[in-house]
């Protein structure tokens, strides 16, 4: 079964950081990943797809790695801002369409 | 992009009563949609996959008989919540692939309270 985690469950950091969150997954079969941003109350906006076959996907100031072999992905932010506060949510999709959510990430940028 | 609707985006119901919930795809058509539950601070949990002129495929410990779902449309699926509990109260969203593209698009979520 497959289960995915991110690293840190919670995060608050002051405005301009560059910063990382992490999703791990524990069966590398996927088709591709897609990390998702939540507001509160509200539903998903998606950020970035990687498909299996590739390493990165970059967008702005978001920047999103793949190692599928390991089980691992990453999302990098760099020069945050107090707009990027949210949770953010990976989410990884094996040979149908069914998607399976990580755990998230809340992420609090102050000024 | 694609878009996806879901109404309403907030309904109060009273514990017992049914209440459906509406997922449209806007300007695609979607022979397969997906409904997801999501607690406070939790992430969402797959309920079930909603297909286009067949039975949905609920996942483990989803009860069909207490979550309906008919995808009377490519463009419709629907959610209905019956004799709604308390402990029903949550937030319904629903995503949809559009054929041919990788993405899933979601709707805005539905919020449940059941009172």
């Amino acid at each position: 079964k497959q289960e995915v985690t991110q690293i840190p469950a919670a995060l608050s950091v002051p405005e301009g950081e560059n910063l990382v969150l992490n999703c791990s997954f524990t069966d590398s079969a996927i088709y591709n990943l897609q990390w998702f941003r939540q507001d509160p109350g509200k539903g998903l906006t998606s950020l970035l797809l990687i498909q299996s076959s590739q390493r990165e996907q970059t967008s702005g100031r978001l920047n999103a790695s793949l190692d599928k072999s390991s089980g691992r992905s990453t999302l990098y932010i760099a020069a945050s801002q107090p707009g990027d506060s949210a949770t953010y949510l990976c989410a990884v999709r094996r040979n149908t369409d069914k998607l399976i959510f990580g755990t998230g990430t809340r992420l609090q940028v102050f000024p | 992009g694609a878009v996806v609707s879901q109404h309403p985006s907030r309904v109060i119901c009273k514990s017992g009563t049914s209440v459906k919930i509406e997922c449209r795809s806007l300007d695609f058509q979607a022979t397969t949609m997906f409904w997801y539950r999501q607690f406070p601070k939790q992430s969402l949990m797959l309920m079930a996959t909603s297909n286009e002129g067949s039975k949905a495929t609920y996942e483990q410990g989803v009860e069909k008989d207490k979550f309906l779902i008919n995808h009377a449309s490519l463009t419709l699926s629907t959610l209905t919540v019956t004799s709604a509990h308390p402990e029903d109260s949550s937030f319904y969203i629903c995503s949809a692939p559009p054929a041919g593209l990788y993405e899933q698009y979601f709707g805005p979520g539905t919020r449940l309270t059941v009172t």
